[in-house]
């Protein structure tokens, strides 16, 4: 079966600093995987998603992820967070089969931002 | 992308009540529709796949009996917690999904169970 890792829980940065937020997957085949962000009480937004081609993914608010097959790793990335930014981030993966497979979810990482 | 909403976003009930929840799809034909349940600090969980004209497929542990699902109409799906009790608090969250399989997600609904 598919799963996803977070291993961070709670990261901490500074405005202005860079970001970088792990997953990892583990599947046989290279799934759909997807990055979404939720803040408190609010459902999930997508922020950017990775089908095939390009590794380097461009998302919205600044974000990209990379994708490494080697590493069966997507991480996220932003040059320069805004405090805007403190949410709750997802990294999701679906199999890449024909029909429609369910999204397995990370755990989930929790950005806070200090000014 | 489609455009999800739930009602209500917060509801509040006794022990022993039903509560029912709605998820439209505004703008997008969705024949399956998703049910998600977020405790507290952790991560989403699928409850069960909404499937219009037919009965829900319901993830291993969820009580089918408990969380009755009915997907009417291409453009809502409702969910119903049947005799709540406080540790189906939590956080309900709807969505759909296109053809590559994204998924758009309903701003979801928090119950709290006195």
């Amino acid at each position: 079966a598919q799963s996803v890792t977070q291993p961070d829980i709670h990261i901490t940065v500074s405005e202005g600093a860079s970001l970088e937020l792990r997953c990892n997957y583990s599947y046989g085949a290279t799934p759909y995987l997807f990055w979404y962000v939720q803040s408190p009480g609010q459902g999930l937004q997508l922020l950017l998603k990775y089908f095939s081609g390009d590794t380097l993914v461009q998302g919205i608010k600044g974000f990209e992820a990379e994708f490494k097959r080697s590493q069966s790793s997507f991480n996220l990335r932003k040059p320069s967070v805004h405090w805007s930014d403190a949410a709750e981030y997802f990294c999701a993966v679906v199999p890449f089969s024909g029909g429609y497979q369910k999204v397995t979810f990370g755990t989930g990482t929790k950005l806070q931002v200090i000014p | 992308g489609a455009v999800v909403s739930q009602h209500p976003s917060w509801v509040i009930c006794k022990s022993g009540t039903s509560v029912k929840i709605e998820c439209r799809s505004l703008d997008f034909q969705a024949t399956t529709m998703f049910w998600y349940r977020q405790f507290p600090k952790q991560s989403l969980m699928l409850m069960a796949t909404s499937n219009e004209g037919s009965k829900a497929t319901y993830e291993q542990g969820v009580e089918k009996d408990k969380f009755l699902i009915n997907h009417a109409s291409l453009t809502l799906s409702t969910l119903t917690v049947t005799s709540a009790h406080p540790e189906d608090s939590s956080f309900y969250i709807c969505s759909t999904k296109d053809n590559n399989n994204e998924q758009f997600f309903g701003p979801g609904t928090r119950l709290t169970v006195l």
